[in-house]
């Protein structure tokens, strides 16, 4: 596609619940990021893929998160047993790892997640 | 590590007047610099980057930012801003490449622009 795609687009669970949050990044993009936005707050790092690489997981918060991808291509983050503090917009962005170093990183729309 | 510190939390400013965000960083490294805008129900899209050369990096909609190593500051501004650029603006940095250009981002400086 043109730009990342993420589904779905808004999303109300029940406390306890579990959620799928999926991203399509930039067709050629390597690199995949998962960003968290609480209300009023800025961005916050989860986690980040690159090629076949481990990804870098330092960002996640609990146990209770978790995100996987396939090849160079769609990622899901998984949240485990939602809790009201887990409300937040999800933000998915891809970038090309062979691009010089600061390349741009182009994001999604978010996910907005509810949780009550 | 990396950090990065957006001095405003709001800017409020009427129609044509100029504006400055203000964006300070820390790092141990040689950093790019990023100011990114969220308008109202929108991603994340990139006003403008520094990564080297020219301090002075012109990006669209007539904003411009400033790298100042030995300030650690990269304030954006604008000279006359419109209603359309109502929205709230993030500095990131990213730190080198072997972190994989991740972004640290400020807090967000949300401008309201006045008629």
């Amino acid at each position: 596609g043109a730009g990342v795609s993420q589904s779905p687009s808004n999303k109300v669970t029940e406390k306890g619940k579990d959620v799928e949050l999926r991203c399509d990044p930039i067709s050629g993009h390597t690199a995949l990021y998962w960003y968290r936005q609480r209300l009023g707050q800025g961005l916050e790092f989860l986690i980040y893929f690159q090629g076949n690489s481990a990804p870098d997981k330092s960002g996640l918060p609990s146990d209770r998160f978790s995100a996987e991808r396939t090849g160079e291509s769609v990622s899901t983050l998984t949240i485990q047993r939602t809790q009201q503090e887990d409300s937040a917009v999800y933000l998915c962005a891809s970038s090309q790892w062979e691009a010089a170093i600061g390349n741009t990183i182009y994001f999604g729309e978010g996910s907005w997640l509810t949780v009550v | 590590a990396q950090s990065v510190t957006q001095l405003d939390s709001q800017v409020p400013v009427f129609e044509e007047a100029p504006v400055e965000l203000r964006c300070n960083y820390s790092s141990s490294v040689s950093v790019y610099l990023f100011w990114y805008v969220q308008y109202p129900n929108q991603g994340l899209q990139l006003l403008l980057k520094y990564l080297s050369g020219s301090t002075l990096v012109k990006g669209i909609n007539g904003f411009e930012a400033e790298f100042n190593k030995s300030q650690t500051s990269f304030h954006l501004r604008k000279p006359s801003v419109h209603i359309s650029d109502t929205a709230e603006y993030f500095c990131a940095v990213s730190g080198s490449k072997a972190a994989g250009n991740k972004l640290t981002f400020g807090g967000g400086t949300r401008v309201l622009v006045k008629p």
